[in-house]
């Protein structure tokens, strides 16, 4: 069964705290994103990835990071110097930038 | 800059019903737009996608139609269910990494 898998499902932070949000496909695909979903907004890219060990940062990159170390798995990776980590993560994947999405379940990230 | 805009935030229609939903985009060069649902707490499925060249695109209840001219878009749904209930989004490709989504309308269809 193709798709994309993220974890957890749920994820506290305490202050000061990294946190690493896991990304996970098998449909073969390229390109790679990561979106934050606020209520009552759009989803904004945080940052995306078209092949291996290649990455841009998106609107929103600011105390963030992530890898892209092999074809299947971006990590996202909240940083301490995100100080507003309240949200919604949401991961995608598609074939072509262009190209229809696929979305993860997402990871529902909470501050302690 | 491209902006897109869904308007009403929330919809309530007793099942049966035909009903639209409406997305507005600031800027015509879009590559394309693509239609998803998303329910609580979950991830987004996919729709439906429209290539800029195209008008409309059809999936079982579901029509979607594309007026670029305008900046418009519209998602039909004919004879609404309650398993219809969710967020619908829509998104704007134009071109690239860069899509622009809208903040969704939340759909509520009564028994």
């Amino acid at each position: 069964d193709g798709g994309i898998t993220q974890s957890p499902k749920y994820l506290f932070r305490k202050e000061g705290q990294n946190v690493t949000l896991s990304c996970e496909q098998n449909l073969n695909h390229d390109a790679m994103y990561w979106y934050r979903q606020d209520p009552g907004q759009g989803l904004r890219l945080i940052y995306y990835s078209q092949i291996v060990n290649d990455f841009q940062k998106g609107d929103i990159a600011e105390g963030y990071s992530v890898s892209r170390e092999k074809k299947e798995s971006f990590p996202l990776t909240v940083t301490s110097a995100q100080k507003n980590p309240t949200a919604f993560y949401l991961c995608a994947s598609s074939t072509e930038p262009q190209e229809t999405q696929y979305f993860g379940p997402g990871t529902r990230l909470l501050v302690l | 800059k491209q902006e897109v805009t869904q308007i009403p935030a929330a919809l309530s229609v007793p099942e049966g019903e035909n009903l639209v939903l409406n997305c507005s985009f600031t800027d015509s060069a879009i590559y394309n737009l693509q239609w998803f649902r998303q329910d609580p707490g979950k991830g987004l499925t996919s729709l439906l996608l429209i290539q800029s060249s195209q008008r409309e695109q059809t999936s079982g209840r579901l029509n979607a139609s594309l007026d670029k001219s305008s900046g418009r878009s519209t998602l039909y749904i004919a004879a609404s269910q309650p398993g219809d209930s969710a967020t619908y989004l829509c998104a704007v490709n134009t071109g690239g990494f860069k899509t622009i989504f809208g903040a969704g309308t939340r759909l509520f269809v009564k028994a």
